[in-house]
């Protein structure tokens, strides 16, 4: 099973400032089944992202995605006050070994 | 409008069983694998198990955790998925969701692209004596 590590557990920024969230994988995952989803509280994840770099239809080009192998990573270039929510990344290996990351707590600073 | 509505959640016994279910709308339900995915309170998402369409002979698969336990199915004149859930044990206190995979051919990069989306807004399964 591949693990998907988060990093950094929690971050703290403020509004107009770039984030940069991390997912490290345990072995190699191929780009195009590794996505970016937001879940914010109450509420059902979100598609921000797909095959790695693709923004998801109506998600703001302020998000974009990057990275290959075992390195990923989440860029929220300048945040929204509305952009504060928790984000997991998700790689779709042979069912039923489909995981996500642990995910990573966006908080107003 | 794409649509998942989950339904059927509530308050079990430890070794009870519970059904449910997840209505789609705004798009070919039958063409599509359907997933369950759960998130206990605070915690990170679980996948919990899939089944593919009838082109792909209704697969199903299960994480470790629910296998033998749980059994995903469709009724497909009905665009509704369904969760069994059987010997329910307390850890599997959570929210459940359905979710659509989506699997697109990129015929320029010879790539498939696989994600989830949407995503339905959950139904709560408490297990407690």
């Amino acid at each position: 099973e591949i693990v998907l590590t988060q990093s950094p557990g929690t971050l703290s920024l403020s509004p107009g400032e770039r984030a940069t969230l991390s997912c490290r994988a345990s072995q190699s995952v191929s780009s195009s089944y590794l996505a970016w989803y937001q879940q914010k509280p109450g509420q059902a994840p979100r598609l921000l992202i797909y095959g790695a770099s693709s923004r998801a239809t109506g998600i703001p080009d302020r998000f974009s995605g990057s990275g290959s192998g075992t390195d990923f990573t989440l860029t929220i270039s300048r945040l929204e006050p509305e952009d504060f929510a928790v984000y997991y990344c998700q790689q779709y290996g042979s069912s039923p070994k489909i995981t996500f990351g642990q995910g990573t707590r966006l908080e107003i600073k | 409008e794409v649509q998942l509505v989950e339904s059927g959640g509530g308050l079990v016994q430890p070794g009870g069983s519970l059904k449910l279910s997840c209505a789609a709308s705004g798009f070919t339900f039958s063409g599509s694998a359907m997933h369950w995915v759960r998130q206990a309170s605070g915690k990170g998402l679980e996948w919990v198990g899939r089944i593919r369409s009838k082109a792909n002979s209704y697969a199903t698969a299960y994480a470790a955790s629910v296998k033998g336990r749980f059994t995903i199915s469709r009724d497909d004149s009905k665009n509704t998925a369904y969760l069994q859930m059987n010997s329910l044990k307390t850890e599997d206190t959570a929210v459940y969701y359905c979710t659509r995979l989506v699997r697109y051919y990129d015929i320029l990069t010879g790539y498939y692209y696989n994600w989830f989306d949407p995503w339905g807004q959950g139904t709560l399964v408490t297990v407690s004596s």
